[in-house]
């Protein structure tokens, strides 16, 4: 079952400009995570918010995270070319680490 | 160099013929995944272990079948009685942080 929805599906922006994507999840969650994909290779983790967390950042990564709204952000910013690939959230709602993930959003930062 | 790896990349499958796929990894993690991903769709789990000897079904088990008999190694067959094989099929590993390793994945055609 799809416990994670990314909105928009697709988004395509400019060098240097911010993207931000949402997602948004049905049910409690332990931890939401965020991955990459390029096209065609596996995933890469990029950052791991907890329930009890509200804004975490990392470099030019900042995620946020409402669990009253069951929702998260990924806010890239400055974005370049090398941003382009797939966003996937993906959340923990066991705490046995089974993630279930979103269907991404597919990101095109043109230069 | 560690990580985790996948083989073969491309792999053809004719009717009613098994195919396994390799996931190896010398991360030491005791977790290992097995993802099913479709074009535009996110990640379904298929099969997952937590421990060598041990395994259980994701949400998309029927056709397939795993074995864990050593740390390193979680091998997936595809059986003839999965009649949509076609699919990228992404390998993960965890140890621990909760954050998921991915391997390159292996594309799976049919004949």
């Amino acid at each position: 079952s799809q416990q994670g929805e990314e909105d928009p599906q697709a988004l395509s922006i400019q060098e240097g400009e911010n993207a931000t994507m949402n997602c948004s999840y049905k049910t409690s969650i332990n931890n939401l995570q965020w991955y990459r994909q390029n096209s065609g290779r596996g995933l890469v983790h990029l950052i791991l918010i907890r329930s009890n967390e509200r804004e975490k950042h990392s470099g030019r990564l900042r995620v946020t995270l409402d669990t009253s709204k069951k929702s998260s952000s990924l806010l890239i910013t400055a974005s370049r070319a090398a941003d382009t690939a797939s966003y996937f959230c993906a959340t923990d709602p066991s705490g046995y680490s089974t993630l279930t993930f979103g269907k991404g959003t597919m990101l095109l930062v043109s230069p | 160099d560690g990580g985790i790896t996948q083989s073969p990349k491309y792999l053809f499958r004719k009717e009613g013929q098994n195919v396994t796929l390799s996931c190896e990894q010398n991360l030491n993690h005791d977790a290992m995944y097995w993802y099913r991903q479709d074009p535009g769709q996110g990640l379904r789990l298929i099969y997952y272990s937590q421990i060598v000897n041990d395994f259980q079904k994701g949400d998309i088990a029927e056709g397939y079948s795993v074995s864990r008999e050593k740390k390193e190694s979680f091998p997936l067959t595809v059986t003839s009685a999965q009649k949509n094989p076609t699919a990228f099929y992404l390998c993960a590993s965890e140890g621990g942080s909760e954050t998921q390793y991915f391997g390159p994945g292996t594309r799976l055609l049919v004949l």
